[in-house]
């Protein structure tokens, strides 16, 4: 069984610039979760997708971040523009079922962005 | 949000038994805990999850005192490919919000021969 997945692993791009990273969660599960470790920082929640609806965004720092879920599948992060402090690694997990239910939720690899 | 508080560091040596203890003054009731672990360039990975008293699997053991105030997370036997870091988390079933799990600074474990 595929795990999560994430695209890219890395990614350099230009202070100002657009990017967006893209994860593929374990096939059949409908929660989503995007988290981000800036430098020397703990991990930090983003937002929650349960199947393509956003169960809760309040973690997501500005109005420069868009998390989309079409059709309850993949989704993607898109940060426009970006900002020299959004580096750091996103990272994004999934579950079957809501997490903290007695429930375990599976992480990607992450994706290293830096901002130059 | 319930805060965790763990030890920065911890350093073993092979084959010894190691405890990370996990302090979280203000669970709530509905709370359960979970410890993740991780290597470098990886995402965290599932570990144990309990409520109270003691949880074994086949990787560690998860140790609650009565008041839940604390959680020992217990790996027998380490080897060198156990150096990682290990995350306590403390959630909310009401909420059911993944906002409510913060990871905190971890304990990095490094395993020495």
């Amino acid at each position: 069984e595929a795990g999560v997945t994430q695209f890219p692993s890395h990614s350099v791009i230009e202070k100002g610039q657009t990017v967006t990273l893209r994860c593929d969660p374990i096939s059949g599960h409908d929660n989503l979760y995007w988290y981000r470790r800036v430098m020397g920082k703990e991990i930090k929640f983003l937002l929650h997708f349960v199947k393509e609806s956003k169960q809760d965004e309040s973690g997501m720092p500005n109005n420069r971040f868009l998390a989309e879920r079409t059709g309850g599948t993949y989704s993607t992060l898109k940060v426009q523009p970006a900002e020299l402090e959004d580096s750091g690694v996103y990272f994004c997990a999934s579950s079957q079922d809501g997490w903290a239910q007695n429930t375990e939720a599976f992480f990607g690899q992450g994706t290293r962005l830096t901002v130059v | 949000l319930a805060k965790t508080t763990q030890p920065i560091s911890m350093d073993s040596y092979e084959g010894q038994e190691v405890n990370i203890t996990c302090s979280h003054n203000n669970i709530a009731t509905n709370d359960y805990i979970t410890w993740y672990q991780q290597f470098p360039s990886q995402g965290p990975r599932f570990i144990i999850q309990g409520y109270k008293t003691k949880v074994t699997n086949e990787v560690a053991s998860l140790f609650i005192p009565a008041d839940r105030k604390s959680s020992t997370l217990s790996l027998p036997r380490v080897s060198l490919s156990d150096t990682a870091v290990y995350y306590c988390l403390v959630g909310s079933i009401s909420s059911g919000s993944a906002r409510q799990l913060t990871f905190g600074s971890g304990t990095q474990l490094t395993v020495l021969p």
